[in-house]
């Protein structure tokens, strides 16, 4: 029940175009919801977050839309740039002082120019 | 602030060797975590710390690796004996809990340690 699914593995998107990665996760307690993006000889760094209270969230190009129902939550990247290029981590976890993340297996994204 | 410190940055061994990873966490941050970053397996919780006491190493692979906090400003990450298969990016990772700290679980990650076992 602690795991978090995310598809597609690997991304590759023609500048301008808009990028689409999706998570699914399996505990119910779960009430927050990050992603991270990830460079390469970098750690992972927060990007945007959502609570399971709002379907929608969005910071500049960036949105994390949240269906509760379905246990699922997206990234959406507008006029994708290169300079997106990295990978994409979502994440899952309890909103309590201590609680750990779950992070899902990543989605290497590739912007072409 | 100078963000999560990790060292070394980039560590080759011999496999059987002693390994010592170091982190510093930022200043006022309360717990801190230990994953692991590979190709095959993602990126991996292998313990964690509130308050410099460990709470859930249940993601440590071995008996050969271990963990410590001896103080708020500082943790190891020990392997004992190295073996080829340990090859991989280590991350420390730290957060402010409770306190100042008004909403979200965001982690700040260091810059990793690469680790060679040869």
């Amino acid at each position: 029940q602690q795991q978090v699914k995310q598809s597609p593995q690997s991304l590759i998107v023609q500048k301008g175009g808009i990028s689409i990665i999706n998570c699914a996760y399996e505990n119910t307690a779960f009430d927050y919801f990050p992603w991270y993006q990830q460079f390469p000889g970098k750690g992972p760094a927060l990007l945007i977050a959502i609570r399971p209270d709002v379907s929608e969230k969005k910071e500049g190009r960036f949105t994390i839309s949240f269906n509760k129902s379905a246990k699922q939550f997206s990234l959406h990247i507008m006029d994708s740039q290169p300079g997106d290029s990295a990978t994409y981590f979502c994440a899952a976890s309890k909103e309590t002082s201590g609680s750990r993340l779950t992070f899902g297996e990543g989605t290497q994204l590739t912007v072409n120019p | 602030d100078a963000g999560v410190i990790q060292s070394p940055r980039h560590e080759v061994t011999e496999m059987g060797q002693e390994v010592t990873l170091r982190c510093k966490p930022i200043s006022g941050h309360n717990s801190l975590f230990w994953y692991r970053q590979t190709m095959m397996r993602g990126l991996e919780l292998l313990i964690y710390f509130n308050n410099n006491v460990p709470i859930d190493d249940s993601g440590m692979p071995e008996d050969r690796f271990s963990a410590k906090m001896p103080n708020a400003s500082f943790s190891t990450l020990k392997i004992q004996p190295s073996e080829p298969r340990d090859s991989a990016v280590y991350f420390c990772a730290s957060r402010p809990t409770g306190g100042l700290y008004l909403w979200g679980n965001e982690q700040f990650f260091g810059p990793g340690t690469r680790l060679t076992v040869l």
